[in-house]
């Protein structure tokens, strides 16, 4: 059964800092993998999505990595702002029924 | 911007009541599906729908019903709700291809039973 994890599972930065955030999956064979932001009281919004078949996948400050083998994605925030202060979530699909498993979230706070 | 919605954004009913949860997107997608969130706690699977007239539960066992008529429309229904009801629930759907495709998420459902 996959399961996947997030650490840590609370962040609080100063503005400015780079940081990352990491996801750990114990099944390697996935289709995918989605970074996703959530807002207190909203839905989520997808950040960043990589096959299986990539490495890494940037947008604008964002750089989201993928290591199947190893079973790690990290998420690199470059030069962090209060605005990205949300609970970041990484989800991942695969298996015999192509369903989206999703982490535990790492709940992000970036000081002003 | 993905066009998948719900409603109603946040409701609080009594014990014993019947409530659906709608949820509606215009892209088209086949697939669907349903998640449960408690605050602070991880999303849990609830129901998702392959394509019109599928529907199978998901990991989270849940006493609610969905269906699955029309392609943009995919309701939740839960006969009688109890206080241990009380959750987010988020509606989302994709494309149905074998990778690649990025889910869309709607705001989520609060549901409150007293």
């Amino acid at each position: 059964k996959q399961e996947v994890t997030q650490i840590p599972a609370a962040l609080s930065v100063p503005e400015g800092e780079n940081l990352v955030l990491n996801c750990s999956f114990t099944d390697s064979a996935i289709y995918n993998l989605q970074w996703f932001r959530q807002d207190p009281g909203k839905g989520l919004t997808s950040l960043l999505l990589i096959q299986s078949s990539q490495r890494e996948q940037t947008s604008g400050r964002l750089n989201a990595s993928l290591d199947k083998s190893s079973g790690r994605s990290t998420l690199y925030i470059a030069a962090s702002q209060p605005g990205d202060s949300a609970t970041y979530l990484c989800a991942v699909r695969g298996g015999a029924t192509n369903k989206l498993i999703f982490g535990t979230g790492t709940l992000l706070a970036v000081q002003p | 911007e993905a066009d998948i919605y719900q409603t109603p954004r946040y409701l609080v009913i009594g014990t014993g009541k019947k409530i659906t949860l709608e949820c509606s997107q215009t892209m088209g997608h086949d697939k669907m599906y349903w998640y449960q969130q408690d605050p602070g706690m991880e999303l849990h699977l609830i129901h998702y729908s392959y394509g019109v007239n599928s529907t199978e539960k998901g990991d989270l066992s849940s006493e609610s019903t969905v269906s699955r008529i029309r392609t943009e429309h995919f309701p939740l229904t839960l006969e009688s709700a109890r206080p241990s009801h009380t959750s987010q629930y988020l509606c989302a759907s994709s494309e149905a291809t074998s990778s690649g495709n990025t889910i869309y998420f709607g705001e989520g459902s609060w549901l409150t039973v007293v």
